[in-house]
């Protein structure tokens, strides 16, 4: 299952399959986008980051797209595993700044 | 290494008590973080702590106060709870006020009726 453009509050995804997490953020003057993963009844727990002057960063079955001309942040989970079921959250931080803004969230939930 | 840890897990507060929720951080880190999560909103940055005896108001400060104890231990404290402070709380340290990379806790469900 995919979410592309739109930023979608819940992905339902097929176990085996790719998933696709869309994040709109809002300021172009940030310099580093984090994507966190909450699992149910715990806190949010750092994925993959990139900095603004990348516009592709691979993980361990995880690839975080950056793309500033459309302010566009986007996570792929590849091979999607029960275990991947969560709330995924993107935050960026102001070059300038220390703080984190974090967008609402997505809600993937992977079927079986 | 516990991490970060909080206290309580759970609390119900009847409007215009008081309660002090508690936060504590085993990494040696410098900078401590309060925020709230709410349906849908993700997290909103309440108070900080860039480093051991600073505190500084985040986004959404009012209503709230905050104490760094010692490098370890970071409070926040509702003097007067409203229903509108009915969320849940997540504490989270970084290793100093550059770190983007944030560490939390297992956050606490605070109810005021």
């Amino acid at each position: 299952g995919e979410s592309v453009g739109l930023h979608l509050p819940t992905l339902s995804v097929q176990e085996g399959d790719n998933s696709i997490i869309n994040c709109a953020y809002s300021n172009s003057a940030s310099d580093y986008f984090i994507w966190y993963k909450q699992e149910s009844g715990k806190g949010p727990q750092f994925i993959i980051d990139i900095r603004s002057n990348m516009d592709k960063r691979q993980g361990q079955r995880v690839t975080v797209l950056l793309n500033k001309t459309v302010k566009h942040l986007s996570l792929q989970i590849a091979a999607t595993q029960p275990g991947d079921s969560a709330v995924y959250f993107c935050a960026e931080r102001l070059s300038n700044d220390y703080k984190l803004s974090f967008g609402a969230g997505t809600t993937v939930t992977v079927r079986a | 290494n516990a991490g970060v840890t909080q206290t309580p897990k759970f609390q119900v507060l009847k409007t215009g008590q008081s309660m002090t929720l508690q936060c504590a951080q085993d990494m040696n880190h410098n900078s401590m973080y309060w925020y709230r999560q709410d349906p849908g909103m993700g997290l909103r940055l309440i108070y900080y702590s860039a480093s051991e005896g600073t505190t500084d108001k985040g986004e959404v400060p009012n209503g709230y106060n905050v104490s760094r104890l010692n490098k370890r231990e970071f409070s926040l404290r509702l003097e007067s709870a409203a229903p509108s402070q009915t969320s849940v709380y997540f504490c989270a340290s970084s290793a100093d006020r550059t770190s983007y990379e944030q560490y939390f806790g297992p956050g606490t469900r605070l109810t005021v009726t």
